[in-house]
């Protein structure tokens, strides 16, 4: 089954900071996403990607940026961590571009924290 | 632009009566709809989606949805639920028009008595 790997279960970081959250999936998926889940309010997009440094905003990008320089992987970088970024971030991967009934694969999400 | 609401935060059932979770959508078109768990400290699973066709979807783990047009819903029920059915449910909806990308229902927590 496709595995989608978060590199850190949980992370607790200062305000202000740079902060790198990496997520790689094992099956050569095209399309990778980036959500942030608060109670209540469910999944929000942030940024996805359909394909090697190609990136296109969510409903959330502010504060945010990412990076695709490979296929496998895909980071998510917030340039000045706040407060209002504690979060539970997850990743997940979808087969092909133009798949709109493609089945999400998420990893195991981060739970950061922004003191 | 799409939207999906899910009315119930929380619902607690004992273990062996049936559940319905509710979905309401807003889209112009005909949606492509999910519906997704998260068991605690997991990552999403695909229960069941439906594109066309049978307005009944079956799924895994027991659950089934039924998509209803005129009522704008996409409703998740299980006839008899386990204790390991406790988790989190969430509700998408996707569209072609709107680049792909998935719209989530802010989740109801399902609570199983013994």
């Amino acid at each position: 089954d496709v595995k989608v790997t978060q590199s850190s279960r949980y992370l607790v970081k200062r305000t202000g900071e740079k902060v790198f959250l990496e997520c790689v999936q094992d099956m050569d998926h095209e399309n990778m996403f980036w959500y942030r889940q608060d109670p209540g309010l469910g999944l929000r997009l942030i940024y996805f990607s359909y394909d090697v440094k190609m990136k296109e905003k969510g409903d959330i990008p502010e504060g945010y940026s990412v990076s695709r320089e490979k296929k496998e992987r895909f980071s998510l970088i917030l340039e000045s961590a706040s407060t209002n970024q504690t979060s539970m971030y997850l990743c997940a991967s979808s087969l092909m571009r133009g798949g709109t009934n493609e089945k999400l694969f998420f990893g195991s999400g981060t739970q950061l924290s922004v003191l | 632009a799409q939207s999906v609401t899910q009315p119930d935060i929380h619902i607690t059932v004992s273990e062996g009566a049936s559940l319905e979770l509710r979905c309401n959508y807003s889209y112009g078109a005909t949606p492509y709809l999910f519906w997704y768990v998260q068991s605690p400290g997991q990552g999403l699973q695909l229960l069941l989606k439906y594109f066309s066709g049978d307005t009944l979807v079956q799924g895994i783990k027991g659950f089934e949805a039924e998509f209803k047009r005129s009522q704008s819903s996409f409703n998740l029920r299980k006839p008899s639920v386990h204790w390991s059915d406790a988790a989190e449910y969430f509700c998408a909806v996707g569209a072609r028009a709107a680049g792909n990308k998935l719209t989530f229902g802010g989740g109801t927590r399902v609570l199983v008595k013994p």
